[in-house]
């Protein structure tokens, strides 16, 4: 299996731009979550879905930020307008529930950089 | 809320030495998951280890191993024979058996010297 696929891989914008992440999950898995990385935060959860409806999206900082999974092998975080605050590193990460447990694989991730 | 610490910002092991990282969380469930992930410079997210906590017996994957103390609500990882690849940030994670979400520590840079 190809692993869970994210583009870009980096991406450098200027603030007030809109910005958007995109994540291919493993195929077959069920689950997937959208995370971000930073000095100051460490890693956080953002928003996962299930099955293509989004569960939990309280992780998500504002309004500014949305997400979205149209289907099975596609989804979009998307950032309008960007601040610099919103520079990280976003992780894809997708799961498959079986006998109630699922282990959650990543994406190499997207460096996004807003000046 | 689940809360996952890992006190060593920052260990030093030298090549084919044993080094254990530390892990502690506080939570009130009875049934949950752990994991160790690794994030080498390339900055993806790899699975090393995972653990359930009503299995009583540690996992184990090749040169990788926990001490799972449920009671003392700690989970440590040992990696024997350590490698200049097992050089990178790990991160210790949480989930419990009613959601999906990871609760990760802060993270642990190894340093791995030849």
């Amino acid at each position: 299996d190809a692993g869970v696929i994210q583009s870009p891989r980096h991406e450098v914008t200027e603030m007030g731009q809109e910005v958007t992440l995109r994540c291919k999950p493993i195929s077959g898995h069920d689950y997937l979550f959208w995370y971000r990385q930073t000095m100051m935060r460490g890693l956080e959860l953002l928003i996962y879905f299930n099955n293509n409806v989004p569960i939990d999206d309280s992780g998500m900082p504002e309004d500014r930020f949305s997400a979205k999974m149209p289907n099975a092998s596609f989804s979009t975080l998307k950032i309008q307008p960007s601040e610099p605050r919103d520079s990280a590193v976003y992780f894809c990460a997708s799961s498959f529930l079986r006998g109630g447990f699922d282990t959650q694989y990543f994406g190499p991730g997207t460096r996004l950089t807003v000046l | 809320a689940q809360t996952v610490t890992q006190s060593q910002p920052e260990m030093s092991v030298q090549e084919a030495e044993t080094v254990t990282l530390s892990c502690t969380y506080d939570t009130s469930e009875s049934d949950y998951y752990l994991f160790w992930y690794k994030q080498p410079p390339s900055r993806q997210m790899i699975l090393v280890i995972r653990q359930e906590a009503y299995k009583q017996q540690n996992a184990t994957e090749n040169r990788f191993s926990v001490n799972f103390q449920k009671a003392a609500k700690s989970f440590s990882l040992k990696i024997s024979d350590s490698q200049l690849g097992d050089a990178a940030m790990y991160f210790c994670a949480y989930r419990n058996n009613a959601g999906n979400m990871l609760t990760f520590g802060g993270g642990t840079r190894l340093m791995v010297k030849p």
